[in-house]
């Protein structure tokens, strides 16, 4: 089955630095790759998905690439805030309805 | 607009007991889904709905685990003769229902098994 890692499991940055998540995945034929927020007690909130027909997607401070060839895509998030601190999961879909997550990366903003 | 929401938000219960948890997904959307996230691990598919069919229930660990859906909207998640390894908080999401759409979650229910 599809297998996706995700890196790094902790990162730490300053506020205003930027911090980029790495995941790659197994299945050549996952077509479907979201990003999810969790803050503790809460659940799975997306903030960001790409299809597979596309290579790059921005909404304000986050971005997200997708290299099909490397099955490889990362979360970049730009001028980071203390609210950004959370634990951030990658996911891939080749059925078009069930995910596999990654471990997720747990992300400290210091003011 | 109202979100996905699940039923209890909290469940202790003594190894061997049967639970139900429940879930309300978004009104309109036709695809239900449930995962599992154990501590520290991320999520782990456990059963997908298309209406009140499963057509994906592939994720369920054992026959002790099972789910329905009545009228296309409110499932139930039921975990007979619980074991403490079934302790895990039990997420649910919902999304339209055409390939590759986005999944809203509910805060999940913490199954805690003594």
């Amino acid at each position: 089955g599809e297998n996706v890692e995700q890196h790094p499991s902790t990162l730490s940055v300053q506020e205003g630095d930027s911090a980029v998540i790495k995941c790659t995945y197994s299945d050549s034929a996952s077509n479907y790759f979201p990003w999810y927020k969790q803050e503790l007690g809460k659940g799975p909130q997306l903030i960001i998905d790409i299809r597979s027909n596309v290579g790059e997607k921005k909404d304000q401070r986050i971005a997200v690439t997708l290299n099909k060839t490397a099955k490889h895509f990362s979360l970049h998030i730009t001028e980071t805030q203390p609210e950004d601190s959370a634990v951030y999961f990658c996911a891939a879909s080749h059925s078009g309805y069930a995910l596999n997550f990654g471990k997720g990366t747990s992300l400290l903003v210091t003011p | 607009g109202a979100g996905v929401s699940q039923s209890p938000s909290n469940k202790v219960t003594e190894k061997g007991k049967d639970v139900e948890l429940r879930c309300d997904p978004i009104s309109g959307h036709t695809a239900l889904y449930w995962y599992r996230q154990s501590l520290g691990q991320g999520l782990e598919f456990l059963i997908y709905f298309q209406g009140n069919s499963a057509p994906d229930k592939s994720g369920l660990p054992s026959d002790r685990f099972s789910a329905e859906r009545t009228g296309g909207s409110v499932s139930t998640l039921t975990i007979q003769r619980t074991q403490q390894e079934d302790s895990a908080v039990y997420l649910c999401a919902s999304s339209l229902g055409y390939s590759n759409q986005p999944q809203h979650f509910g805060d999940g229910t913490r199954l805690s098994i003594l």
